[in-house]
């Protein structure tokens, strides 16, 4: 099945560091997704994005959908011990599919205290 | 948010057996659902789409006479995987399309373990 490219694969970071992710495809999307998942768990939802150009915060989580709707990026800033997970990009609205959500690759972020 | 519940959390059944996984919107009503499969350390990769009162769609590539969906009423799906062998073990996880919310949000269920020996 289709995958979106999701980088970095993973990151090990100090506590109180600032995080950058960023998601690309080949395909147009419509709406933009960003979520973590923990270990033994489904993917929680983090930010929805739905506009090109559109950047949306939620606590210390800013995410941006680009402008030429193939792709976006996420930054945690301050990141905490918590953060810990796998972050999965998401696109949905994919020309002929519009209810199908592809996910990236995923970006998986260690925090040491 | 939407609340799916996803059952069970984990399963461990025998070669040859079959298993239920049931998917449930708890305070929405979903006419799509989702079914994923994600094995370790990978991405979720979409198996079929669940649609209330006809036949679910396949992605390329995924069985449906083995992977049996069933979306009877509006806020249940469920997954049967038949004649269940080891290579069928893997994270299978849901997700449900709320509309109610003025926008196209899709929430996950808490996922299913199964393990076939």
């Amino acid at each position: 099945g289709q995958q979106l490219n999701q980088s970095p694969q993973s990151m090990f970071i100090q506590e109180g560091e600032d995080v950058s992710m960023n998601c690309t495809s080949s395909s147009i999307f419509n709406t933009w997704l960003w979520y973590k998942q923990e270990p033994g768990e489904g993917p929680v939802l983090l930010i929805a994005l739905y506009k090109a150009g559109e950047l949306t915060s939620n606590g210390r989580l800013t995410a941006q959908f680009g402008i030429t709707r193939k792709d976006s990026f996420l930054n945690i800033s301050a990141s905490i011990p918590s953060d810990v997970g796998i972050y999965f990009c998401a696109g949905q609205g994919e020309a002929g599919a519009t209810n199908k959500l592809i996910f990236g690759t995923g970006t998986l972020l260690a925090v040491q205290p | 948010g939407a609340v799916v519940s996803q059952h069970p959390s984990w399963v461990i059944c025998k070669s040859g057996t079959s298993v239920k996984i049931e998917c449930r919107s708890l305070d929405f009503q979903a006419t799509t659902m989702f079914w994923y499969r994600q094995f370790p350390k990978q991405s979720l990769m979409l198996m079929a789409t669940s649609n209330e009162g006809s036949k679910a769609t396949y992605e390329q590539g995924v069985e449906k006479d083995k992977f049996l969906i069933n979306h009877a009423s509006l806020t249940l799906s469920t997954l049967t995987v038949t004649s269940a062998h080891p290579e069928d073990s893997s994270f299978y996880i849901c997700s449900a399309r709320d509309r109610g919310q003025g926008r196209e949000k899709l929430f996950f269920g808490s996922g299913t373990q199964l393990s076939v020996l």
